[in-house]
């Protein structure tokens, strides 16, 4: 089956520390695109991809850093410059211009 | 002013009772609207597309004012498993492909 397996569930990560979420899909999507979810905040795009080797910053890129190497892959790092790292991160990918979305099932990062 | 705006409710409706949402968008340019869903701790999944026609989808209805810059979603016969977080996303206007979420809507049917 088809889909955009993001790893790990759950990932806590001691304060200053970088660490890289992942994301795959096996849909075929040229495009993919990481949000950031806190409560009463909706989703926030970071960072997305049109196509391999290329991506463009979203509204809150500021401590993330991408790689598209891959157009089945499209890891995110989360560096120590990120004030605020603790969030619910979710992955999509869609055939671009197109409007069918696919999300990954989420990351639940905790700071500590 | 954010790109969409919702009301976050919560809405606390028995089950049975018709519920509306309302939804905002700032951008003109907008292309494309969707309600999606999202279950407590989980991934936003596809509702439906809004269509300036307006559109249903069993006990779904989509509605959006181009004019007025607004979009709506009403459940009818509302079901204990409707309840959740639903969420106003709209595509386009100058930002490529990508969606602009709202905060969501959080819907809670009792019995």
């Amino acid at each position: 089956d088809g889909g955009i397996t993001q790893s790990p569930k759950y990932l806590f990560r001691k304060e200053g520390q970088n660490v890289t979420l992942s994301c795959e899909q096996n849909l075929n999507h040229d495009a993919m695109y990481w949000y950031r979810q806190d409560p009463g905040q909706g989703l926030r795009l970071i960072y997305y991809s049109q196509i391999v080797n290329d991506f463009q910053k979203g509204d809150i890129a500021e401590g993330y850093s991408v790689s598209r190497e891959k157009k089945e892959s499209f890891p995110l790092t989360v560096t120590s410059a990120q004030k605020n790292p603790t969030a619910f991160y979710l992955c999509a990918s869609s055939i671009s211009g197109t409007e069918n979305f696919t999300f990954g099932s989420g990351t639940r990062l905790t700071v500590v | 002013r954010k790109e969409v705006e919702q009301d976050p409710g919560p809405f606390n409706v028995p089950e049975g009772a018709t519920v509306a949402f309302n939804c905002t968008y700032s951008n003109s340019a907008s292309q494309s609207f969707f309600w999606y869903r999202q279950d407590c701790r989980k991934e936003p999944k596809l509702l439906m597309s809004v269509y300036s026609s307006g559109n249903e989808d069993g006990r779904f209805t989509a509605q959006l004012n181009r004019a007025s810059q607004y979009i709506s979603l009403l459940i009818r016969d509302s079901k204990l498993s409707d309840s959740a977080t639903y969420l106003c996303v709209v595509r386009g206007g100058g930002g490529g492909n990508k969606l602009t979420f709202g905060t969501g809507t959080q819907l809670k049917v009792e019995l």
